[in-house]
């Protein structure tokens, strides 16, 4: 177990409502950053955050927005769910010295997976 | 073009054989290499970070070539426990932005 947990495990949403998702990261990461992974895909990079603020985001609309809290936790929010959004959402933590590059070794949670209907 | 390429695969491998597969990067400026491993419905872990001398880890190898822009990872002696989807995943920049392939599905059968 890598010690990064993420809830919920399953949901169902329906086209136009919003979710929030969360994560813990594992003892001692600062550095938390969010997947998408389409079915038969790589993850994609969504965003990342360091200590509270975000410091890296790949090519996702504002609709998506995240948060990091003191404790390291983390939450993803997408608003007006789109079809397309049906994915896992995965949570990865890690330790970095400034928010940079690490040793490259990502822990992951199990991750959330969403159905937009 | 994708950033990172791999075959989808699936390859099927009889158990104790030796199988390999490549993985192309676009981005020349690219500084870090990793080969993940996901199970089905799983999360990705790490299997081996990628040095440009080549690495070694039990049956596992991986490679870069830069001047190709790609890498490989070789498994001998192949075991059952082996399946799995072997993503390439590349460091764009000195951040912490890794750009993921999509996969090559292995399969190891009996």
């Amino acid at each position: 177990e890598t010690g990064v947990t993420q809830s919920p495990t399953h949901l169902i949403k329906t086209r136009g409502q919003q979710v929030t998702l969360r994560c813990s990261s594992q003892s001692g990461h600062n550095t938390v950053s969010w997947y998408q992974q389409a079915l038969g895909q790589g993850p994609q990079f969504i965003f990342q955050y360091y200590r509270e603020e975000e410091n890296g985001r790949g090519n996702f609309p504002p609709r998506f927005s995240g948060l990091q809290f003191p404790n390291y936790s983390s939450e993803l929010n997408v608003n007006a769910l789109e079809l397309d959004d049906s994915a896992l959402y995965l949570c990865a933590s890690t330790a970095t010295s400034s928010g940079g590059a690490g040793t490259g070794e990502l822990f992951f949670g199990e991750g959330s997976r969403l159905t937009v209907l | 073009r994708k950033e990172v390429e791999q075959d989808p695969g699936p390859f099927n491998v009889p158990e104790g054989a030796t199988v390999a597969f490549n993985c192309t990067y676009s981005n020349s400026a690219s500084q870090s290499f990793f080969w993940y491993r996901q199970d089905c419905r799983k999360e990705p872990k790490l299997l081996m970070s990628v040095y440009s001398s080549g690495n070694e880890d039990g049956r596992f190898t991986a490679q870069l070539n830069r001047a190709s822009q790609y890498i490989s990872l070789l498994i001998r002696d192949s075991k059952l426990s082996d399946s799995a989807t072997y993503l390439c995943v590349v460091n764009k920049r000195s951040n912490y932005q890794l750009i993921w392939g999509a996969g090559t599905k292995l399969i190891i059968k009996p």
